[in-house]
């Protein structure tokens, strides 16, 4: 059964920086493309992020670009994302998702983790 | 990156049919085959209910039906259920290794 946890969300000041895990197991993470979305409240979903299988290549979103690092451990069966001069537009729960079926859109996201921004 | 246009509420009573549209580009949906339709209930992760414009994983039931012409992608749920009502969203693949999703469309049951 494939299974994504997502973790490390909380609440930040702006200007600050968060590390969000992804701990993935049920599939053989090393063979797929990764995907990071967002959702702020009340709102609907953004890609945020993507990363190939071998974490050579990675693309962002234009709000994100410059701010965030995608990366994987495939080691570890994880992925992650940092996150650096946070604002309070940032503030919204992140989804990492697994692009098992076509690497440009994901089959299945995690349960997602908040990030809250704010003073 | 614009976000793909899709109505904000779509609704039918049960056992009618709905069809929710995704509206884009010759940059994303227009060009590639990569439209993916996702179903949300409140409080809960996104579910793939379609991939590449029509195919379905198993388990979603036939009632789910996708479809592309130029710029629009469309979603029609065939023979609604009361537990269809969710918010339904749909994303591209856009180029240059991006991707882009619709601003969701919230259907209701009547």
């Amino acid at each position: 059964e494939v299974q994504l946890l997502e973790s490390g969300g909380g609440l930040v000041q702006p200007g600050g920086s968060l590390r969000l895990s992804c701990a993935a197991s049920g599939f053989p993470f090393s063979t797929y493309w990764m995907h990071w979305v967002r959702q702020a409240p009340g709102k609907g979903l953004v890609w945020v992020s993507r990363i190939t299988r071998d974490g050579t290549s990675t693309s962002y979103a234009d709000s994100v670009k410059g701010r965030f690092t995608i990366s994987r451990d495939n080691a570890r069966d994880t992925l992650y994302l940092q996150m650096n001069n946070l604002s309070a537009e940032d503030t919204a729960v992140y989804y990492c998702g697994v692009a098992e079926r076509s690497s440009y859109g994901a089959d299945f996201w995690g349960q997602g983790t908040l990030v809250t921004v704010s003073s | 990156q614009a976000a793909l246009t899709q109505p904000p509420s779509a609704s039918g009573s049960p056992g009618q049919s709905v069809t929710i549209s995704c509206t884009g580009t010759s940059s994303d949906v227009g060009s590639y085959k990569y439209v993916f339709w996702y179903q949300q209930l409140p409080g809960k992760a996104p579910k793939l209910i379609l991939y590449e414009v029509s195919k379905r994983p198993s388990g979603v039931p036939d009632r789910f039906f996708g479809s592309k012409t130029g710029n629009t992608a469309s979603l029609t749920v065939s023979g609604l259920q009361a537990e269809d009502e969710a918010d339904y969203y749909c994303s591209s693949y856009a180029g240059s290794n991006n991707l882009v999703f619709g601003g969701g469309t919230k259907l209701t049951v009547l």
